[in-house]
């Protein structure tokens, strides 16, 4: 256990729905990243948070959103689903931007978008 | 930018067999930092080990060692006398030196799916 968590585990929507992902880092950690898993694209990183600013973006569109609250909980909202957005998203936290610290991944959220 | 490359799409061997997974990276920076992740068929993503580009003495943890050689940008994992229960998909990854205060994300290679059969 990584002591990151992500909720839902598991979400069946329909194209053109609005879902949203939820995460909670490591007790301590600061840092909040969420990368897409798909079998065409493999694991990319899509956006990253530090203690509530964003920090770094990767290959999110921009369909997607995500923000990080002053409890360091972060949700990562995907709106106007497509059948392609199927993927597992996963939520990573760190203590520090910077350094040497690696990610602990959550358990991810399986989206099924049908 | 920077890039992982895992050619190796899919091992299998049997049960005590020792297996070595490759990966080669590509960076212009001097300092970066390695990974190697596990992701078995549960689905979460596991740290295994990280390495930084200035230490290239070789770690064994267990079963588990890593050979981390700059001169040909390899960074491979090895498991000795795998086990059924080493079946996963095993991911290299890297990310840059960032200054202090800026960010730092994971770049993934495409992944080694591994199956240890009894």
């Amino acid at each position: 256990d990584s002591g990151v968590t992500q909720t839902p585990k598991h979400l069946i929507t329909a194209t053109g729905q609005r879902v949203t992902l939820r995460c909670s880092p490591r007790s301590g950690d600061l840092s909040v990243y969420w990368y897409q898993q798909s079998l065409d694209q493999g694991l990319q990183f899509l956006i990253q948070y530090y203690n509530g600013e964003e920090r770094a973006k990767g290959n999110i569109l921009e369909r997607f959103s995500a923000q990080q609250f002053p409890d360091l909980h972060s949700e990562l909202n995907l709106s106007s689903l497509e059948l392609g957005d199927s993927a597992l998203y996963f939520c990573a936290s760190s203590v520090a931007l910077g350094g040497t610290y690696e990610q602990y991944f959550g358990p991810g959220t399986r989206l099924t978008v049908t | 930018a920077q890039k992982v490359t895992q050619a190796q799409t899919e091992i299998s061997v049997v049960e005590k067999e020792d297996v070595t997974l490759d990966c080669v990276y590509e960076t212009r920076d001097t300092t970066y930092y390695l990974f190697w992740y596990k992701q078995p068929p549960s689905g979460e993503l596991v740290f295994l080990i990280r390495r930084n580009s200035f230490d290239e003495q070789n770690e064994i943890s267990g079963r588990y060692s890593w050979n981390f050689q700059k001169s040909t940008s390899s960074f491979n994992f090895t498991i000795t006398a795998s086990q059924v229960v080493d079946s996963a998909v095993y991911f290299c990854a890297l990310t840059l030196q960032a200054p202090s205060g800026s960010a730092r994300q994971l770049t993934f290679g495409s992944g080694t799916q591994l199956t240890v059969l009894p």
